[in-house]
């Protein structure tokens, strides 16, 4: 099956910063999502970018299908960032790669 | 946005008893719906995809008999644990897609089991 691989595995940044998650994945994809995990382990969609380059406020995400990954840049971090953000690819149901755990201190 | 709820949220059972999840998509009809288990600090692994009206594709390792999953119109499905025990504790989530293969997913808030 496809593979799916996030990096880095745990980040810890100061109130402020700026960060850079990234997700590869093995194959080619008809979808792929990035999600916030919440301490309540609900799945927050954050993108839904097969392609292309989206923005939502402070979050931006770029996804290059021809070269298989996809960034999730979080800018001016605040603490209620912190959690687990997850990268999702769907050649034929959405495969989960192992997630970032980010910490952002005050 | 497209909602999805889950019910319960959490549930404590005794070994050997079976225990039923429900999956809703609130404003949308979904036409397939997931269903994922999460360990603690793992991933999500998917365990079976459903259509309504059809059987569910379980993933390889997921044994059909114990997890039994009912598909019964577009905004529900269900997932049932049968004669649970301790090993299937875990984070029970369910996520419904609106449109056809690479549709965006939208995923309920989870169901923890625990099974003493």
């Amino acid at each position: 099956g496809i593979q799916v691989e996030q990096s880095p595995p745990d980040l810890i940044l100061q109130e402020g910063a700026n960060s850079t998650l990234r997700c590869n994945f093995s194959d080619s994809v008809n979808n792929l999502q990035w999600f916030h995990q919440n301490p309540w382990g609900q799945l927050i969609n954050l993108f839904y970018i097969p392609s292309g380059t989206k923005q939502n406020g402070r979050l931006s995400a770029t996804t290059v299908a021809t070269e298989r990954y996809s960034l999730l840049y979080i800018s001016s971090s605040q603490t209620t960032d912190s959690g687990v953000y997850f990268c999702a690819v769907e050649p034929r149901a959405l495969t989960f790669g192992s997630g970032t755990r980010l910490q952002v201190q005050p | 946005g497209a909602v999805v709820s889950q019910h319960p949220s959490r549930v404590i059972c005794k070994s050997g008893t079976s225990v039923k999840i429900e999956c809703r998509s609130l404003d949308f009809q979904a036409t397939t719906m997931f269903w994922y288990r999460q360990f603690p600090k793992q991933s999500l692994m998917l365990m079976a995809t459903s259509n309504e009206g059809s059987k569910a594709t379980y993933e390889q390792g997921v044994e059909k008999d114990k997890f039994l999953i009912n598909h019964a119109s577009l905004t529900l499905s269900t997932l049932t644990v049968t004669s649970a025990h301790p090993e299937d504790s875990s984070f029970y989530i369910c996520s419904a897609r609106i449109e056809g293969l690479g549709g965006e997913q939208y995923f309920g808030p989870g169901t923890r089991l625990t099974v003493t």
